[in-house]
């Protein structure tokens, strides 16, 4: 199985801050790569698809890239909205797998 | 608007059995494949199966393979999943989500307890 590795696990930033997370995988993905956003009680939600495709109604400062087995989601200009857990996840092989998540707290 | 709305969670025995269901509503299910994904406490998320349009091929990561199986009723936009043998690991919020390869719309999860 494609092991995928996230950093940090945790982060802190202050409102209007920018901020990165980094995704690993452990085999070539190629750009079949997308971000997730979680949080307690709710639907899971796709942020980011094919490494760097914003989906529809997702804020612009939201922005994916990559290639290959490196890959980030970056948030410009962090909301209060935005403290949840991020997950990645690659779509090249089977089994499908996830990232163990990054959890972003805006102070 | 777009809805997935799980049921059937609940408190099982190691191993016994349950069946999850997944209410499909403001878009046109018999378009899309149709995944279970679960969050086991304190990890992260992991993918379990996933079924074609049809309902006629299936996919499963081993941690379920042999003892979960999918389906899905495209004349009554539900989704479902049979669980057996169920193991104290397979503790977790179980979400419904669409889509191929990667998951565009989900629910917000059933929890399943495995404990006796």
């Amino acid at each position: 199985d494609i092991q995928m590795t996230q950093s940090p696990s945790t982060l802190s930033a202050s409102v209007g801050d920018r901020v990165t997370i980094t995704c690993r995988a452990s085999q070539n993905s190629r750009d079949w790569l997308a971000w997730y956003q979680v949080k307690p009680g709710k639907a899971p939600k796709l942020l980011i698809s094919k490494a760097s495709s914003l989906e529809g109604g997702v804020p612009s400062r939201f922005s994916g890239s990559g290639f290959g087995t490196e890959f980030t989601l970056s948030i410009s200009g962090l909301q209060p909205d935005d403290s949840a857990t991020y997950y990645c996840q690659q779509y090249n092989y089977y089994p499908w797998t996830f990232g163990q998540g990054t959890t972003v707290e805006v102070k | 608007e777009v809805h997935l709305v799980e049921s059937g969670g609940g408190l099982a025995q190691p191993g016994g059995s349950l069946r999850l269901s997944c209410a499909a509503s403001g878009f046109t299910f018999s378009d899309y494949e149709m995944n279970w994904v679960r969050q086991t406490p304190g990890q992260g998320l992991e993918w379990l199966s996933n079924i074609s349009i049809s309902g006629t091929t299936a996919l499963y990561a081993d941690s379920v393979k042999g003892r979960f199986t999918i389906s899905r009723d495209n004349a009554k936009n539900s989704l479902f999943l049979h669980m057996n043998s169920l193991r104290a690991e397979d503790t977790a919020v179980y979400y419904c989500a669409s889509g191929t390869g990667y998951f565009q719309r989900w629910g917000q999860g059933t929890l399943v307890i495995v404990s006796s």
